[in-house]
């Protein structure tokens, strides 16, 4: 079946500017995760859903990150007055439940902010 | 933060050798995982060792666990120029749920 998927695959914005990055989980699946990759680096945890609320938000850095996931499925990672190093790979994750085994990573979002 | 460290931070053999990647870590886990990233995009899952066991084999593919030491290694044998990419450890996190990366390995296998 399809995996999960994101969209857009890269996005390119100016300091100061809102964006949206979009998640597709793979259908069932009741857990999804976001996380940021800068350049050279291992992913790290931003959020992840049980369902439709946030189970955990301790990975956002600021007030300007915020992430939903209205109807249990598709996600959206908003990013207010976005900067410079806000700039990284941003990849989403869902899983059949709440769980570290077998979480499926999709291609990720790639946002460069100018 | 990210929960651990990987050694080296970069490797390049000839197709053909053995290559070998370390993962140190800090907290106590219920399991470890090493996961393949080619040019910076989606993870694939390779495989994954519970707190419990101390070996494990898929294929090419040979996991060590020491929870003692707080270390697990990654062995990939008969290396081939498609393996080149990065790799990277990951644990379940302090607090469950969400994954805890270190910062990997750029693997480079010359054909």
């Amino acid at each position: 079946g399809a995996g999960v998927s994101q969209t857009p695959s890269n996005k390119v914005t100016e300091k100061g500017k809102y964006v949206e990055l979009r998640c597709d989980p793979i259908s069932g699946h009741t857990a999804l995760y976001w996380y940021r990759q800068s350049l050279g680096q291992g992913p790290e945890f931003l959020i992840y859903f049980q369902g439709t609320g946030a189970a955990d938000d301790s990975g956002l850095p600021n007030d300007r990150f915020f992430a939903v996931r209205p109807e249990g499925s598709v996600s959206t990672l908003k990013i207010q007055r976005t900067e410079r190093g806000d700039s990284a790979v941003y990849l989403c994750a869902s899983s059949p439940v709440l769980s570290t085994d077998t979480q499926y990573f999709g291609p990720g979002t790639r946002l460069t902010v100018l | 933060s990210q929960q651990g460290e990987e050694d080296p931070q970069a490797l390049s053999i000839q197709e053909g050798e053995n290559a070998t990647m370390n993962c140190s870590y800090k907290t106590s886990i219920n399991n470890l995982q090493w996961y393949r990233q080619n040019s910076g995009r989606g993870l694939v899952h390779l495989i994954l060792i519970r707190s419990n066991e101390r070996e494990k084999h898929s294929g090419r593919l040979r996991v060590t666990l020491d929870t003692s030491k707080k270390s697990s290694s990654l062995l990939i044998t008969a290396s081939r120029a498609a393996d080149t990419a990065s790799y990277f450890c990951a644990t379940d996190g302090p607090t469950g749920n969400m994954l805890t990366f270190g910062g990997g390995t750029r693997l480079m296998v010359k054909p």
